[in-house]
């Protein structure tokens, strides 16, 4: 599965859009992009995942870039219960259920 | 709809002795999986069910844990003897896709 980066940290003003970017240039035809995320101590949850098309859920909108070496996740319009760690993961959806959590970007929102 | 449950949420054990953690998954859930993120350090993947068979258990740390899932209906991680880096939280998760979709709330395992 292709490595990704994602910033540490990232602050987001409690109501406006919370835009998350994630980095995966070596990204394969084949691979995924899914996002996660944490809050606090609580299980990890599941967002919204793409292969090369936009995608938008009740949760949030994935942008993946044309050549998708980069995906950005948007939270349109951040409360202070979005503030979590936010993981971005590559991975080929037909594999077995690893996933390989990397430390993610920390998201606080502040109000 | 009933998520992901586990049991216990909490479990302080001395060194040595055995600890099993359950796992609920989803109803009709076929795939079943493990992961745990023990002191400060990532989310770990740890195995895999898809109904009663070990799919993948490629990170299962050492011959000490023990993971079972009987019917393919909830599963056991049987820590046997227990050490002091096996601490940390042990997330099961269930879906019917891969890779998982719903986490449980973790059992918090701390070994004295």
């Amino acid at each position: 599965d292709a490595k990704t980066t994602q910033p540490p940290s990232m602050d987001c003003a409690e109501g406006r859009a919370a835009n998350l970017p994630c980095n995966h240039s070596t990204i394969s035809g084949n691979e995924y992009v899914y996002w996660y995320r944490q809050i606090h101590s609580q299980g990890p949850q599941y967002i919204i995942h793409g292969l090369k098309n936009n995608e938008t859920n009740e949760m949030a909108s994935l942008i993946i870039t044309e050549d998708r070496k980069s995906s950005t996740l948007i939270l349109p319009h951040a409360t202070l219960r979005d503030t979590a760690v936010y993981y971005c993961i590559v991975r080929v959806s037909s594999n077995t259920g690893k996933l390989i959590f990397g430390q993610g970007t920390t998201l606080q929102v502040k109000p | 709809e009933a998520g992901v449950t586990q049991f216990p949420s909490h479990s302080v054990i001395e060194k040595g002795q055995t600890v099993t953690l359950r796992c609920d998954p989803i109803s009709g859930h076929d795939n079943l999986y493990w992961y745990r993120r023990v002191m400060g350090k990532e989310i770990k993947f740890l195995l895999h069910f898809v109904k009663e068979s070990k799919q993948d258990e490629s990170g299962m740390p050492n011959n000490r844990f023990l993971a079972e899932r009987t019917g393919g209906t909830y599963s056991t991680l049987k820590v046997q003897p227990a050490e002091l880096e096996d601490s940390g939280v042990y997330f099961c998760a269930s879906s019917q896709e891969r890779p998982p979709r719903f986490f449980g709330p973790g059992t918090r395992l701390t070994v004295l």
